[in-house]
């Protein structure tokens, strides 16, 4: 069975600290995707990235940038010179390619201190 | 585009009563699924479907029915509510093409739900 674990349950910064959120998969699957999801007070969820299993390029976008590691079945989550704007709630979710089963993480709650 | 709805947006309900959450999505999305989110817990899949006629369990489905007689439409039933259902319930969808495909979720904005 898939399983997601988001072992950070709430971490706290001051403006402008780099922050890592973890995330750890288990799968036997070959084909599977990952996933981030913001999500802010407001309550709604907005998509931050999606990785397939065969591609292990880190990737940057602004601040953001995440770093799959397949051999630590790991998808981690960086925000540099991190906002107050970025505290959220932060989502990694797992899709099963072969049965279609996208589960998530138990979220980590990241607060940003002025 | 309106892309998910959900409704309603609250609802409050005595505990042994029975109702339906409505999904509905205009993107024709093949892929549609229901999730619960409860504090500290995450969001847990209850129920999902890769297409109109098929639908598959997910991590928590006890006390929960779905059908999905049309791409657009994926309804999520209590057959009898209990306090342990109170929670928010978001409903999304997604395209999806087999073993092949992938896309983003596109999620409804929520329905809360408290059963006394």
């Amino acid at each position: 069975a898939q399983k997601v674990t988001q072992a950070q349950t709430e971490i706290s910064v001051v403006e402008k600290e780099d922050v890592t959120l973890d995330c750890v998969y288990e799968t036997r699957d070959t084909t599977y995707y990952l996933f981030w999801y913001k999500q802010p007070p407001s309550g709604e969820l907005v998509f931050l990235i999606r990785r397939n299993s065969f591609d292990e390029q880190n990737e940057i976008s602004g601040r953001y940038s995440w770093n799959f590691q397949k051999s630590t079945s790991s998808f981690n989550f960086t925000i540099t010179a991190s906002q107050v704007v970025d505290s959220a709630v932060y989502f990694c979710a797992f899709l099963s390619g072969n049965t279609g089963k996208l589960i998530f993480g138990q979220g980590t709650t990241l607060q940003v201190k002025p | 585009n309106a892309g998910v709805t959900q409704t309603p947006k609250f609802q409050v309900l005595k505990t042994g009563q029975s109702m339906t959450l409505q999904c509905a999505q205009d993107m024709n999305h093949e892929y549609m699924s229901w999730y619960r989110q409860d504090p500290g817990m995450g969001l847990r899949l209850i129920h999902y479907s890769v297409g109109a006629g098929i639908t598959d369990q997910g991590e928590v489905p006890n006390g929960y029915n779905v059908s999905r007689s049309t791409t657009e439409d994926f309804p999520l039933r209590l057959l009898s509510a209990a306090p342990s259902q109170t929670s928010v319930y978001f409903c999304a969808s997604s395209s999806w093409t087999g073993s092949g495909g992938a896309n983003v979720l596109t999620f409804g904005a929520g329905s809360r739900l408290t059963v006394l």
